[in-house]
């Protein structure tokens, strides 16, 4: 299976924390995808990293990309309540056309 | 602009019905996923749509499923003789342009599916 692996599956913090998530995956890629799910409904995504780059922000959002151990990680710095949600990472193997999701990281970040 | 739609929202059906799943994707865009997610899980891959090119159905877990898209536009998905494991949340998701390389796909809200 080329699917990302998400973990921890599921993880607990204060507001004001950070929070960490980790993406493992087995193929190689073109890029990897983040994205958010709010109750279990439609996801939102939230970055993209190419296989050629190492490290990308956006806002309170840090991802990083290691490819030669086929791992990434996403970092949300100075949580707030808002960010409770499922987060995924989604890889696109060698395809170009598929994306492979994760189970998820279930993030509840307390007030 | 409107974001991808889906409807229904919520469907409740008897075990052996046949339903159908709506998908309108955003305007312009040229490919078109369905997901099957189940309960506390990750998204299943179903079907992808490229314009005018063959879907790509390896994702679809049995000949219950099938998918059909005309153009660029809505799309259906039809479940066959419903069975309990069934029972999930359908999501549709639409990109731009062919490929992933740039791409990030929009979904829409799903479609709860419970077969009784």
């Amino acid at each position: 299976s080329q699917q990302g692996e998400e973990d921890p599956q599921a993880l607990s913090i204060q507001e004001g924390e950070n929070a960490t998530m980790n993406c493992s995956y087995k193929t190689s890629i073109n890029n990897l995808q983040w994205y958010r799910q709010n109750s279990g409904r439609g996801l939102v995504h939230l970055i993209l990293i190419r296989s050629n780059e190492r490290e990308k922000h956006s806002g309170r959002l840090r991802v990083t990309l290691d490819t030669s151990k086929k791992s990434s990680s996403l970092l949300i710095t100075a949580s707030r309540a808002a960010d409770t949600a499922s987060y995924f990472c989604a890889t696109d193997g060698t395809g170009f056309n598929k994306f492979y999701f994760g189970s998820g990281t279930k993030l509840n970040v307390k007030p | 602009g409107a974001g991808v739609s889906q409807s229904p929202s919520n469907k409740v059906t008897e075990k052996g019905k046949d339903v159908e799943l709506r998908c309108d994707p955003i305007s312009g865009h040229t490919a078109l996923y369905w997901y099957r997610q189940r309960l506390g899980q990750g998204l299943e891959f179903l079907i992808y749509f490229q314009g005018n090119s063959a879907p790509d159905k390896s994702g679809l877990p049995s000949d219950r499923f099938s998918a059909e898209r005309t153009g660029e536009s809505v799309s259906t998905l039809t479940i066959q003789r419903t069975q309990q494991e069934d029972s999930a949340v359908y999501l549709c998701a639409s990109s731009l342009r062919a490929g992933t390389l740039y791409n990030e796909q929009f979904f829409g809200p799903g479609t709860r599916l419970t077969v009784l």
